[in-house]
């Protein structure tokens, strides 16, 4: 699986957007991009995935550069609930494995 | 529906004692997945079960194991316990055979060893 690199940590008021950057410069063209977060204390969540487009769900939205080594997951207004630790993972779908490596992560603080 | 269920959620055990922990995924899921939590390691992924058949296993030691019954429910168990073993464990499930990558988590069982 590739490797990805996030920021330790970022801040983002509360009802701005929050825009998490990942890179992942070494991703294989079978390699999808999944982003997950875990807010403190509880298991972590999944938010989003995507191959080489653009894609948006109820939760966010995901924005694949069009080299495919970095992307961006965006949370349009960010609240206080939306702090959590950010991690973005690129696997290989259907592997055969659900095997998820998750790195340290973007811890994104929302402040009032 | 209902999520992905663990038991117990909190535990405290000495050294040298064992500990099973227990998931019941969610309805229809059939693959179950088993990672540890500590401040040191992150999250680390520990087995994969599909179909009461591990079918993927982290690095850890044989201490550390688990099963698949045929409702899907998923047990951990670790025996001989030590001090780094305090962790949460968390677990997962996901509806397709294994390799979907979308994985719906548990609360986690937070265990302490004395």
């Amino acid at each position: 699986d590739a490797k990805t690199t996030q920021p330790t940590s970022m801040d983002c008021a509360e009802g701005r957007a929050a825009n998490l950057p990942c890179n992942h410069s070494t991703i294989s063209g079978n390699e999808y991009v999944y982003w997950y977060r875990q807010i403190h204390s509880q298991g972590p969540q999944y938010i989003i995935h995507g191959l080489k487009n653009n894609e948006t769900n109820e939760m966010a939205s995901l924005i694949i550069t069009e080299d495919r080594k970095s992307s961006t997951l965006i949370l349009p207004h960010a609240t206080l609930r939306d702090t959590a630790v950010y991690y973005c993972i690129v696997r290989v779908r259907n592997s055969g494995y659900s095997t998820l490596t998750f790195g340290k992560g973007t811890m994104l603080l929302v402040s009032p | 529906k209902a999520g992905v269920t663990q038991t117990p959620r909190y535990l405290i055990k000495t050294r040298g004692q064992q500990v099973t922990l227990s998931c019941s995924p969610i309805s229809g899921h059939r693959s179950v997945s088993w990672y540890q939590q500590t401040p040191g390691q992150g999250l680390q992924f520990l087995f994969e079960y599909f179909s009461e058949t591990q079918r993927n296993k982290g690095n850890f030691p044989g201490r550390f194991s688990g099963r698949q019954f045929s409702n899907s429910r998923s047990e951990m168990n670790v025996s001989t316990l030590e001090l780094g073993d305090s962790a949460l464990y968390l677990c997962a499930s996901s509806t397709s055979p294994p390799g979907a990558n979308v994985l719906t988590f548990g609360a986690g069982s937070r265990l302490t060893v004395l």
